[in-house]
């Protein structure tokens, strides 16, 4: 597609539920990042996926969190027992492979607010 | 360990005024970039401009101007004769650069433009 498409956009879960995000980078894009928006903590970065390697999950808050990504493409990030805590903006990005050119940043996506009630 | 600091919580000025948003950072790599985006009340944060450590040069695009100086460790962003459409939540970033793996970018808490009529 022609920019990062999430979702859903809005999403109110009960706490103790298990909730999926969902993330359609742009196409061709083969590294794929999610980050945290919160009031009290900024952007956090979460995890990243880049081809067939082993994601980096340094960001991950806790055992609750987990995300997939599916042939290279789409990425789905659950959160289990979801807690109060976990009510932030989540953002998805995507970037081709930093070659010779260096690294020009990614393009997010418009976000998922989640909000656990 | 890396930090961005953006001091400036909130700032609010008259349409037509320039005005100045802050960036500081803190790295031990001799190589990294630094990155300003824009967070419109849309919420995609969009991307406005990389600059490369071995770069000082400052940079002019239209009626924003970027000045670097390694010195002081800043990364400073400037809008000249601001409009009400420059209102959204401005944040400085900081990657080192790595040849492969995960690009991660350190963000500062941001700074809220508000620009009135």
């Amino acid at each position: 597609g022609a920019g990062v498409s999430q979702s859903p956009s809005n999403k109110v879960t009960e706490k103790g539920k298990d909730v999926e995000l969902r993330c359609d980078p742009i196409s061709g894009h083969t590294a794929l990042y999610w980050y945290r928006q919160s009031l009290g903590q900024g952007l956090e970065f979460l995890i990243y996926f880049q081809g067939n390697s082993a994601p980096d999950k340094s960001g991950l808050p806790s055992d609750r969190f987990s995300a997939e990504r599916t042939g290279g493409s789409v990425s789905t990030l659950t959160i289990q027992r979801t807690q109060q805590e976990d009510s932030a903006v989540y953002l998805c990005a995507s970037s081709p492979e930093g070659g010779t050119g260096g690294f020009y940043g990614y393009t997010f996506g418009s976000g998922t607010r989640l909000t656990v009630v | 360990a890396q930090k961005v600091t953006q001091a400036q919580t909130e700032i609010s000025v008259v349409e037509k005024e320039d005005v100045t948003l802050d960036c500081v950072y803190e790295t031990r790599d001799t190589t990294y970039y630094l990155f300003w985006y824009k967070q419109p009340p849309s919420g995609e944060l969009v991307f406005l401009i990389r600059r490369n450590s071995f770069d000082e040069q400052n940079e002019i695009s239209g009626r924003y101007s970027w000045n670097f100086q390694k010195s002081t460790s800043s990364f400073n962003f400037t809008i000249t004769a601001s409009q009400v459409v420059d209102s959204a939540v401005y944040f400085c970033a900081l990657s080192e650069a790595r040849i492969q793996g995960a690009q991660k970018l350190v963000f500062g808490q941001g700074t809220r433009l508000t620009i009135n009529p």
